[in-house]
C-alpha cells in the first residue's frame, strides 16, 4: 500500500517552542518534500531530499531545517516557533524520474500560540 | 513571482456541468505538468499528468497543453458532488524535481 504517513496530525506549540514534524513513506522513493499550504498561497516548498543526507532548501527554508537519516523517513524541525509559522504542513515523495508523480501525507496542522 | 498561475480562483457548476480550469505559467524550462486534486482535510493527490501538446483524456477528465503558450486547462465533464476540491496546477522543469504549484482553484458542484 503505497502511502506517506505524516505524525501528529495537528500540533498546538507556544512561540519559542521547538517542534518535530515527521513523516515515512513505503514506497522507497528517493526524493521527499516538505510543503507549507497557507490559505490563497497554494503549496511552497521548503525542503527537499534527494536521498539521506542530501538535502537542498527550497523557496522557504527560513526558520526550518530538516534531517533525513534514512531513506523512508524525513523530519522538518522549527527551532524557536514563531506564530508565523502557523500553517498546515505537508511531507510528499516521488521516485524522483524526470515528471513522475508526488505522493501527499494527510499534512500536520501546527497552530503556533 | 508565481512561476505557475489559476485562474479562476473559484468556480460553481450545477451537477452533470462542465468545470474548467486554467494554468499558465510563466517559466518557459517547465516541460511536465500535473493536475492535483486536494478535498478538504486531505492532501492533495494527482489526477492527471500532461507532458505533450494536445489533449489527454482519462475518464470525465481531460486536460489540454498548448507549450507554445505555457497554458494548461482540466476539463471536468458531467461534475459530480464528489468533485468538489482544491485543484492545483503543478509544473516542473525537465532534469529538475522540484515542483511549483499554483495558489488553486477552489471548485463546488452543486447538487
Amino acid at each position: 500500500d503505497m502511502k506517506v504517513t505524516q505524525m501528529p496530525r495537528y500540533l498546538i506549540k507556544r512561540m519559542g517552542e521547538n517542534v518535530l514534524l515527521e513523516c515515512g513513506q513505503d514506497m522507497s522513493h528517493e526524493t521527499m518534500y516538505w510543503y507549507r499550504q497557507d490559505p490563497g498561497l497554494g503549496l511552497q516548498l521548503i525542503y527537499i531530499s534527494y536521498d539521506v543526507d542530501s538535502n537542498s532548501e527550497g523557496d522557504i527554508p527560513k526558520g526550518y531545517r530538516v534531517s533525513r537519516k534514512k531513506r523512508e523517513h524525513f523530519s522538518l524541525i522549527l527551532d524557536s516557533a514563531k506564530t508565523n509559522q502557523t500553517s498546515v504542513y505537508f511531507c510528499a515523495s516521488s521516485s524522483g524520474g524526470l515528471g513522475t508523480e508526488v505522493f501527499f501525507g494527510k499534512g500536520t496542522r501546527l497552530t503556533v500560540v | 513571482q508565481q512561476k505557475v498561475q489559476q485562474s479562476p480562483e473559484s468556480l460553481s457548476v450545477p451537477e452533470g456541468g462542465m468545470a474548467s480550469l486554467n494554468c499558465t505559467s510563466s517559466d518557459r524550462n517547465f516541460q511536465y505538468f500535473w493536475w492535483y486534486r486536494q478535498h478538504s482535510g486531505e492532501g492533495p493527490k494527482a489526477l492527471m499528468s500532461i507532458f505533450s501538446d494536445g489533449d489527454k483524456k482519462e475518464g470525465r477528465f481531460t486536460a489540454h497543453l498548448n507549450k507554445a503558450s505555457l497554458h494548461v486547462s482540466l476539463h471536468i465533464r458531467d461534475s459530480q458532488p464528489s468533485d468538489s476540491a482544491l485543484y492545483f496546477c503543478a509544473a516542473s522543469e525537465s532534469g529538475y524535481q522540484n515542483f511549483y504549484f499554483g495558489k488553486g482553484t477552489s471548485l463546488t458542484v452543486i447538487p
